[in-house]
């Protein structure tokens, strides 16, 4: 089972709004509502933002946001803050053996 | 507060054997999946196995199947990781982390490292 392929990196200004994807196959994102997010944070536990495809934790901003089309979801980050500078990585339920799946990982930086 | 706490990282020869712990408090730990997930140093996650409330159930990566082997002390609310042969591949920081019934999970370790290495 191969990794889900995100971009390895994306860039944006404070108060901006940028888009990661995650893109997999019909055995795994396509195929099921069961695509989360992860925040990572240099030398720190992954953090639950999405779940589901486009739910929300308690505690975790609105300005997170996720969907999915097709073979393909994406998380969104409005109003982008310093504090979002992490690494992000998407999961999916997969029907391989493995039944877990996670992304390549994307570094988010604020310029 | 749910807290996951991870013990029994080190330092193992290839070949050799560890045997990992994590410790849950602040949730029912009897009444909930567990999984160990890994990460590799400067690498992405990587699910590794995880059990069922009464241990009935395990599944494990394809890599890692024969060589590790999950377990939990629900009296003692712990999980366990007995990992065998290792190889310099399983080098990573384990996390122990609860899966949700929608295939996420919702609460992790702060992990422990493993470094197979002569």
């Amino acid at each position: 089972q191969s990794a889900l392929t995100q971009p390895a990196s994306v860039s944006g200004s404070p108060g901006q709004s940028i888009t990661i994807s995650c893109t997999g196959s019909s055995s795994d994102v396509g195929g099921y509502n069961y695509v989360s997010w992860y925040q990572q944070h240099p030398g720190k536990a992954p953090k639950l933002m999405i779940y589901d495809v486009s739910n929300r934790p308690s505690g975790v901003s609105n300005r997170f946001s996720g969907s999915k089309s097709g073979n393909t979801a994406s998380l969104t980050i409005s109003g982008l803050q310093a504090e979002d500078e992490a690494d992000y990585y998407c999961s999916s339920y997969t029907t391989s053996s493995n039944r877990y799946v996670f992304g390549t990982g994307t570094k988010v930086t604020v310029l | 507060e749910v807290q996951l706490v991870e013990s029994g990282g080190g330092l193992v020869q290839p070949g050799g054997s560890l045997r990992l712990s994590c410790a849950g408090s602040g949730f029912t730990f009897s009444a909930s999946w567990l999984s160990w997930v890994r990460q590799a140093p400067g690498k992405g996650l990587e699910w590794v196995a995880n059990i069922k409330q009464d241990g009935s159930d395990k599944y494990y990566m394809d890599s890692v199947k024969g060589r590790f082997t999950i377990s939990r002390d629900n009296a003692k609310n712990s999980l366990y990781l007995q990992m065998n042969s290792l190889r310099a591949e399983d080098t990573a920081v384990y996390y122990c982390a609860r899966p949700r019934p929608g295939y996420y999970h919702d609460y992790w370790g702060q992990g422990t490292l493993v470094t197979v290495s002569s």
